[in-house]
Formats: structure tokens, sequence, C-alpha cells
């Protein structure tokens, strides 16, 4: 079962705008972390952010982490083109990460 | 490195037939583990291990098998395919101790007729 879920589902914005990315999780975490998987292609690791930490930036992601009310946001700025793709949340031990369903960005040119 | 090697690509196969995919590592990662993708449920773990001779069961390891001989390989087998097995299977891999991120293999796509 799915210990994160994203919301939304589906986002469509224009290049150059901001995308924002929202992520819930049902029970107490260590750490998040944010995969993108381009269409046919396996999932990358965009960034993880720990259970003590607030906000972290890398580049052009900023993830955000409130622990109280078990969820975190991937804000995307100034998107392109090439950000079209799933981004998924991900949560839970080690050993046995689970992902959420996904977010299917597409940033039109 | 090539980093996560998977083989194969596409296969399709036959209800009741069995095969293997390969998943190969060459980053020294002592955990490995398989992942199906499926439309609308996102990625669900079948089965890893977190080293040579160790493994164990996700939350989806009915129909499959898994064995770890050596730290690089991890193949993934399924023992009498079913129509319910029809999906992409991804092959991940990461050092363990402190959480890290997973490497992942492209995808093997698996059609069962």
């Amino acid at each position: 079962s799915q210990q994160g879920e994203e919301d939304p589902q589906a986002l469509s914005i224009q290049e150059g705008e901001n995308a924002t990315m929202n992520c819930s999780y049902k029970t107490s975490i260590n750490n998040l972390q944010w995969y993108r998987q381009n269409s046919g292609r396996g999932l990358v690791h965009l960034i993880l952010i720990r259970s003590n930490e607030r906000e972290k930036h890398s580049g052009r992601l900023r993830v955000t982490l409130d622990t109280s009310k078990k969820s975190s946001s991937l804000l995307i700025t100034a998107s392109r083109a090439a950000d079209t793709a799933s981004y998924f949340c991900a949560t839970g031990p080690n050993s046995k990460l689970t992902f959420g369903k996904g977010i299917t960005l597409s940033v039109r040119p | 490195n090539a980093g996560v090697t998977q083989t194969p690509k596409f296969q399709v196969l036959k209800t009741g037939q069995s095969m293997t995919l390969q998943c190969a590592q060459d980053m020294n990662h002592e955990y490995m583990s398989w992942y199906r993708q499926d439309p609308g449920m996102g990625l669900r773990l079948i089965h890893y291990s977190v080293g040579a001779g160790i493994t164990d069961q996700g939350e989806v390891p009915n129909g499959y098998n898994v064995s770890r001989s050596t730290t690089e390989d991890f193949p993934l087998r399924l023992l009498s395919a079913a129509p319910s097995q029809t999906s992409v299977y991804f092959c991940a891999s990461r050092f363990t101790g402190q959480a890290g991120e997973l490497f992942f293999g492209e995808g093997s796509r698996l059609t069962v007729l």
C-alpha cells in the first residue's frame, strides 16, 4: 500500500511558470524523497529531505516538509519543457521504500 | 560505470511459461530490489536484498522468486507467468546504512498473454 499520495494527479503549465506538487503521508517518517521519471525510463532521484529539516534546495528545486501536517511539497521554478515527466514522492523504512502513484507534469513550450 | 543494467528490455510470454529478469549493478551496492509499475498503482516492492545470501519479501512477492549469490546480480524469476504479471519491472540498488537515493535500471516491460 502507498505511504505517500501525491497531489494533483496531473499538472499542465506554461514554460517559465512554477510547478508545485504535494505529497501527503500517513505515518511518521525519518526522511522523504522525490524522484522523477521520464516517459519510458527508470526513476531518477531528485532530492531527500530529513525529518528534522523544513526546507531544502537543489538548483531549481525547492522541497519543504511539514511533519505536523505529514506533508511535503516540491516546487520547480522557471519550468522548462524538459521538466515534463512524472514525479513521485517516496517514504518508508530504508529497506522498503514505498512510492506514491505519481504526478504527471506537462510543461508546454 | 554502467549503473543498474536490466535485461531483457521487452519480453512476451504465454501463460504458464517461466522466465528470469536479469539485474546487475557495478556500484558495489549492498541493497538491491525489484519493483513493478502498473498504471494507476505506482511502484510496488516485490523482493529486496540487503546483501549476498540475504533476500526478503516486499509488498507483492507472490509468483516471484529471487536469489542473491553475488553482490552484483539480483535476478527475478517468474515461475509460472500469469496475465496479472503483465507490468513494467524495475530493479533498483543503493548503499545500505544511512538513507540514500535508489539508483534505478531502465525497466523491463513484460507482457503475459
